[in-house]
């Protein structure tokens, strides 16, 4: 059973680009949760999505970030005209179904990296 | 609302000397607690679990937390320290939400550094 998947692992991009990064759960794992860490913090809670709803949304930045898990395909954190504050490691985990989330399993991440 | 406070942020010890990584919590509600290891540029993997059974949780690679309600505290602790125990550890403290998910609250980590 593979873990958790994320790609790309690594991300450059200039600013006012867009960044996508995708996270594909574990098999038969339903609920999707994105965090991001920036330098020497813990990681920070930003979407809770299952299969085509978002769920809880509190940690989103108000603008410019939106995530989406569609029925098919993995789940896509977008970042639209990224600046250099959004330099930092997201990470994608996910859960199986009838759990809440209880534990999580955690991708390897995508270190993004805005020039 | 729920908190985790890492004490230390930097651990260092001898290779065959015991590990103590210290965290404590607050939470409105009996939570889950857990501890996180991560390696450089990698992913977190789950060390262990504590979800009001025992409160002395077993994890892998030796690890092993106990769980003190009465001093809020998790702490993280291993009896022999190998090279390959150097890494991040993170304690993180998730209640039930009213929507019935659990949504996790990281502390900022501790580095264990281990001196052969």
């Amino acid at each position: 059973n593979a873990g958790v998947m994320q790609n790309p692992r690594h991300l450059v991009r200039r600013r006012g680009q867009e960044a996508r990064l995708r996270c594909s759960p574990m098999k038969g794992h339903s609920h999707v949760y994105w965090y991001r860490q920036l330098p020497e913090e813990g990681l920070k809670f930003m979407v809770y999505l299952q299969k085509e709803n978002i769920i809880d949304e509190s940690g989103m930045p108000k603008e410019r970030f939106s995530a989406e898990f569609p029925k098919e395909g993995p789940s896509i954190l977008r970042i639209q005209q990224v600046v250099r504050g959004d330099s930092a490691a997201y990470f994608c985990a996910s859960s199986p179904p009838g759990q809440g989330g209880d534990t999580q399993y955690f991708g390897p991440g995508t270190r993004l990296t805005v020039l | 609302a729920q908190s985790v406070t890492q004490l230390d942020s930097h651990v260092s010890v001898s290779e065959g000397t015991p590990v103590l990584l210290r965290c404590n919590y607050s939470s409105s509600y009996s939570p889950s607690l857990f501890w996180y290891v991560q390696h450089p540029n990698k992913g977190l993997q789950l060390l262990l679990k504590y979800t009001s059974a025992a409160t002395l949780v077993k994890g892998i690679n030796g690890f092993e937390a106990e769980f003190k309600k009465s001093e809020t505290s998790f702490h993280l602790t291993k009896p022999s320290a190998h090279m390959s125990d150097a890494a991040e550890y993170f304690c993180v403290v998730s209640d039930r939400r009213a929507g019935g998910s659990y949504i996790p609250t990281f502390g900022r980590g501790t580095s264990l550094i281990v001196h052969p």
